[in-house]
């Protein structure tokens, strides 16, 4: 069956360190993948998306994500995080099924960032 | 150009009311899915909907729920007698014509029942 695993449900960070969220997906086809960015009481926002070629994609914010197909990962990635980045997100793949799509979604991961 | 638009942003009810939650997409999108995001939980899918046309409800649950899409006007998640395990945030996302990759999701709609 189709999922999304998110390993680490807290993660803690310092301002100006650098940061990584893991997500894993289990998916048969060549999986189209997303992260998303979910500030208290909001909605989601798109950070990023992959669907072919580079597999280093850049998005909003100055977050990147890198798709390893052997490792079945597509992990976020920001170099320098500032507070304003404390939020929860939640990786994606976009499964297709009998003609149409439909996004599958991790559990989340919670982002705290000390000054 | 307007968002997916979902209203209200907070609704309170009693355990045994009606829940109608609406969702208006973007303008030129006629898909439609809503997701149940429970506290402390991810987004789980409930139901994609085209124009007039229920395509996959198989996350919705089996009694007391019902989703809609008409001709015109918006969508709605309908909860019928609504309990305590209702509560959560109900997002909705919309995409042109469900082969677009990745969609525009709505603020969320966040039920309480008391």
């Amino acid at each position: 069956a189709q999922s999304v695993t998110q390993p680490d449900i807290h993660i803690t960070v310092s301002e100006g360190a650098s940061l990584e969220l893991r997500c894993n997906y289990s998916y048969g086809a060549t999986p189209y993948l997303f992260w998303y960015v979910q500030s208290p009481g909001q909605g989601l926002q798109l950070l990023l998306k992959y669907f072919s070629g580079d597999t280093l994609v850049q998005g909003i914010k100055g977050f990147e994500a890198e798709f390893k197909r052997s490792q079945s990962s597509f992990n976020l990635r920001k170099p320098s995080v500032h507070w304003s980045d404390a939020a929860e997100y939640f990786c994606a793949v976009e499964m297709f099924s009998g003609g149409y799509n439909k996004l599958i979604f991790g559990a989340g991961t919670r982002l705290a960032v000390h000054p | 150009n307007a968002g997916v638009m979902q209203n209200p942003r907070h609704l309170v009810r009693r355990r045994g009311q009606e829940a109608r939650l609406r969702c208006s997409p973007m303008k030129g999108h006629s898909h439609v899915y809503w997701y149940r995001q429970l506290p402390e939980e991810g987004l789980k899918f409930m139901v994609y909907l085209q124009k007039e046309n229920i395509i996959d409800e198989s996350g919705m649950p089996k009694e007391r729920f019902s989703a809609e899409f008409p001709k015109e006007g918006p969508s709605i998640l309908r909860i019928q007698q609504v309990v305590r395990g209702d509560s959560a945030a109900y997002f909705c996302a919309s995409s042109p014509d469900g082969q677009n990759y990745g969609y525009t999701f709505g603020s969320g709609t966040r039920l309480t029942v008391v």
